[in-house]
């Protein structure tokens, strides 16, 4: 089992440029989650999906839009880039759903995403 | 406003040395969640607990619900085991996707 599949591993945009990242998980999870890292803060929601077919804002939306494409995969888009979304972008599953949080999260490797 | 403390925020210790890493949330939770991230970037999720204790190997972790406190132990403690620890919370009143981070506690362990 591969888990949570992140790509690309590392980029760097232009201001203005527009990317997807991609997330897949192989564990048959319903809900599966899209967070940002940043230096001195703690981990904060971009994006989430409670099932197949359903997408909801978490905490710092802007700026971002998502596809569950289908139950496997979870993508993130940057429209037009802008160098505060320099970050590391995490996505994460779970097998529950997200107003209990009663399972573990798994997580994928990261995204280490620079816009000049 | 920090809903999630966490402390210390580094910490040194030696190999050998028991460990405690202190998460104080000010909100009703329903679940509390630690986590592991590695030096090199990954995070792997270590305890999920609502009351008690839980243990993994020389990994302890409690949480007093009455006192909103958790504490993260590590026993014995080995190099391999530097790491930054991550303590969130699932906030009764928050929003259904939210789970509200502590900014982490930095361990190092030397040999």
């Amino acid at each position: 089992n591969a888990g949570v599949t992140q790509n690309p591993k590392f980029q760097v945009l232009k201001t203005g440029q527009s990317m997807t990242l991609q997330c897949a998980q192989d564990m048959n999870h319903n809900s599966m989650y899209w967070y940002r890292q940043d230096p001195g803060m703690g981990l904060r929601l971009i994006y989430y999906s409670a099932s197949e077919g359903t997408t909801d804002k978490g905490e710092v939306p802007n700026g971002y839009n998502v596809s569950r494409l289908n139950k496997r995969e979870f993508s993130l888009r940057l429209e037009s880039a802008a160098p505060s979304q320099t970050s590391v972008y995490f996505c994460a599953s779970s097998e529950a759903v997200p107003r209990s949080y009663n399972s573990p999260l798994h997580f994928g490797n990261g995204t280490r995403l620079t816009v000049t | 406003k920090n809903e999630v403390e966490q402390s210390p925020q580094n910490l040194t210790a030696q190999e050998g040395e028991f460990i405690t890493i202190n998460c104080s949330y000010s909100v009703g939770i329903s679940a509390l969640h630690w986590l592991q991230q590695h030096p090199g970037g990954g995070i792997v999720s270590l305890f999920m607990l609502s009351s008690g204790k839980k243990k993994h190997g020389r990994l302890i972790a409690t949480i007093n619900i009455q006192e909103k406190h958790s504490s993260l132990h590590i026993t014995a403690s080995h190099p391999r085991d530097s790491a930054v620890y991550i303590c969130a919370v699932k906030d009764y009143g928050g929003s259904q996707g939210n789970l509200i981070f502590g900014k982490g506690t930095k361990l190092s362990v030397k040999p």
